[in-house]
């Protein structure tokens, strides 16, 4: 059974860093590509950030670039979510997703963690 | 970017009711579009991609059609359990990236 397992949510002040985790099993994480996608308080989702099976190519949303890194590690099958200088806008519910096998959905999803950001 | 627009914001409809939700996309997307559930305080769940293929383990009663930019998700005879929040989204390639519609609250009458 396919399961993403997100981890390192929390409060943190404007300006602040977090690093968010998703642990995968019951599949081969290194095969996959693999996303975050969040979701603000009563809102729509947002893409994030995406890594290709072997980190080749990583694409962000304007929203986030140059303040968040998204990085994996096949050995460890995680995924991880570097995020800097943090402001209000960020705060949201950050999905861990997996790209299906042909690479243009997500058909599989963590259940969240959520990132607060706030003084 | 390709923006998508989902209408209506909310559809509300009574069990054993046909749902038809609508997605239309700023510029052709092909059939490259995807449908997603969201239930409160759960992860999304996927549909129906390509824009008309059910997702492993999804009932019948869930379709999918349309291609270029209007797409619509139908559900044939609501159950109690469809009441949530659907989603379309699409991939870009240039620039690379990713796009959901706002979203179509399907709520009890």
């Amino acid at each position: 059974e396919v399961q993403l397992v997100e981890s390192g949510g929390g409060l943190v002040k404007p300006g602040g860093s977090l690093r968010l985790s998703c642990a995968a099993s019951g599949f081969t994480f290194s095969s996959y590509s693999m996303n975050w996608v969040r979701q603000a308080p009563g809102k729509g989702l947002e893409w994030v950030s995406s890594i290709s099976s072997s980190s080749s190519y990583i694409y962000y949303a304007d929203s986030v670039k140059g303040r968040f890194t998204i990085s994996r590690d096949n050995a460890k099958n995680s995924l991880y979510l570097q995020m800097n200088s943090l402001r209000a806008e960020d705060t949201a519910v950050y999905y861990c997703a997996r790209d299906e096998e042909n690479g243009d959905y997500f058909d599989y999803w963590g259940q969240g963690t959520l990132v607060t950001v706030s003084s | 970017e390709i923006v998508l627009t989902q209408s209506p914001a909310t559809l509300s409809l009574s069990p054993g009711e046909r749902a038809t939700l609508s997605c239309r996309a700023s510029q052709s997307v092909s059939s490259y579009l995807a449908w997603y559930q969201q239930k409160p305080g759960q992860a999304p769940r996927l549909l129906i991609y390509d824009a008309s293929n059910r997702a492993t383990g999804i009932p019948a009663r869930f379709s999918g059609s349309g291609s270029g930019t209007d797409f619509t998700l139908t559900i044939s005879s609501l159950e109690p359990e469809d009441f949530a929040v659907y989603y379309c989204q699409q991939r870009s390639n240039w620039p690379p990236g990713n796009t959901f519609g706002q979203g179509t609250k399907l709520e009890i009458k």
